[in-house]
């Protein structure tokens, strides 16, 4: 059971917006602890794709957004690609369990 | 750009002690204010971050698996290492180390090794 709570799939077909949900509580997110997001390619490591709730590392397109409001955070992908074919994680820090680090059990995104 | 690179033993028994060692390169493990965590995902599953470590040795574990896991890091070979006692298949995961920025996020992955624990 993860501490983050993400739907377990979602799809669209190519160029479409798709968002993916992230469902926290009051002692992460809700705390106004900043959200991650990561791309995880098949058999591949996971890579940062948003961190601080909305900024993009070097080389990340700007088809790739994300949101916070509440306990809850959004990743939005634009103009959907095959290649955008993936797991999506949310991350964030708890405070209450220790100053642990802590993830959404992933999303996994198919592009129709 | 900084690399990391995992190595251990492979298979562990049960009820031993699972080992492994991340390398760093492209800079130094004491540069900056960066913890350097480890993380795991068992097959077909989610990411379950373990614990970080700082290069002055502080160390914060996930409750979890405090009672079974020490951190160390060795600043003059640029390496942080993991062991995890009385290890049970429950363990079985692909096992990543990462870099923790001062965001809080893991912005530099290891590629990841296997470590198998039968059951």
């Amino acid at each position: 059971q993860s501490v983050l709570t993400q739907p377990p799939s979602v799809s669209g077909a190519p160029g479409q917006r798709v968002s993916i949900s992230c469902t926290g509580s009051s002692s992460n997110i809700g705390a106004g602890h900043d959200v991650h997001w990561y791309q995880q390619l098949p058999g591949m490591a996971p890579k940062l794709l948003i961190y601080g709730h909305r900024n993009r590392p070097s080389g990340v397109p700007d088809r790739f957004s994300a949101s916070t409001s509440g306990t809850s955070a959004s990743l939005a992908i634009t103009g959907l690609r095959a290649e955008d074919e993936a797991d999506y994680y949310c991350q964030s820090y708890d405070s209450g369990l220790s100053g642990s680090r802590v993830f959404g059990g992933g999303t996994r995104l198919t592009v129709l | 750009q900084v690399q990391l690179q995992e190595s251990g033993p492979g298979p562990v028994k049960p009820s031993q002690t699972l080992s492994l060692t991340c390398t760093v390169s492209g800079d130094s493990i004491n540069s900056g204010s960066y913890y350097w965590s480890w993380l795991r995902q068992p097959a077909g599953k989610g990411l379950e971050w373990i614990g970080r470590i700082h290069p002055s040795g502080s160390a914060y574990y996930n409750p979890s698996l405090m009672s079974r896991l020490t951190m160390s890091i060795d600043t003059s070979n640029n390496q942080f290492s993991l062991r995890l006692r009385s290890v049970t298949a429950a363990d079985t995961a692909v096992y990543y180390c990462a870099r923790d920025s001062a965001w809080r996020a893991f912005d530099n992955w290891g590629q990841g090794t296997l470590v198998t624990v039968p059951s």
